[in-house]
């Protein structure tokens, strides 16, 4: 069964480093997410990307994070000034449509020290 | 805003029971439903999902019924088994060609079944 990968699995950093989260979507799916997962919390959307633009972002999505699907298999979330609130679980999920079948990755633990 | 509450938070059965879940949304226009089990260290895993012009589906031991006017909808496992043990994501989405699909994710259930 198709899968989405992400890598690492963990990463550590200092607070203030640049992190880029690496992911690769099922490979005839069009449409990719991130999600981040605070422990003990529920998962929360941070940004949908389609055609090459992001289509929505929430709130927790700002200046600090970005997102770029470099080639045609890798989609990346950047954050460029980590913070320790932004240690978490982030998964990568990506969809055909867009409208259901979401496939999300094993995730990548962020942890801002 | 939208936002998707699930109950109960932790559920223990015996081995062979039923176990329910339910969950409210409050975003009207959300048309698909879909249902995750997240197993430890692991990423949301889709277990059954259900389209709001349908009341109910059903996969071997697992149904999910949906109330569009009570804007409810619920998981329903039958003769549960200790692999069962996991925390159970709802999700709602008004998924359409121009809104990305965005899933608005319930709190979770973390479901303990006792053999």
């Amino acid at each position: 069964e198709p899968e989405v990968t992400q890598t690492p699995s963990h990463q550590v950093t200092q607070m203030g480093q640049e992190v880029i989260l690496r992911c690769v979507p099922i490979s005839n799916h069009l449409y990719f997410y991130w999600y981040r997962q605070i422990l003990g919390q529920k998962v929360e959307f941070l940004v949908s990307f389609y055609n090459n633009e992001i289509s929505e972002k929430s709130e927790i999505f700002d200046d600090q994070f970005s997102v770029e699907r470099p080639d045609g298999s890798n989609f990346t979330l950047k954050i460029r000034s980590t913070k320790l609130e932004d240690s978490a679980m982030y998964f990568c999920a990506s969809s055909m449509t867009g409208r259901g079948g979401y496939t999300f990755g094993s995730g990548t633990r962020l942890t801002v020290v | 805003g939208e936002n998707v509450e699930q109950h109960p938070s932790t559920l223990s059965v015996q081995e062979g029971d039923s176990a329910v879940i339910k969950c409210t949304y409050s975003d009207s226009a959300s048309n698909y439903f879909p249902w995750y089990k997240q197993e430890l260290g692991k990423g949301p895993q889709l277990i059954i999902d259900i389209r709001s012009n349908v009341g109910e589906k059903k996969d071997q031991r697992i149904a999910v019924t949906l109330n569009k006017t009570a804007k409810h909808f619920s998981l329903h496992i039958t003769e549960t088994q200790p692999e069962d043990s996991a925390v159970y994501f709802c999700a709602a989405s008004r998924g359409g060609y121009n809104q990305g699909g965005k899933l608005i994710f319930g709190q979770g259930t973390e479901l303990s079944v006792k053999p």
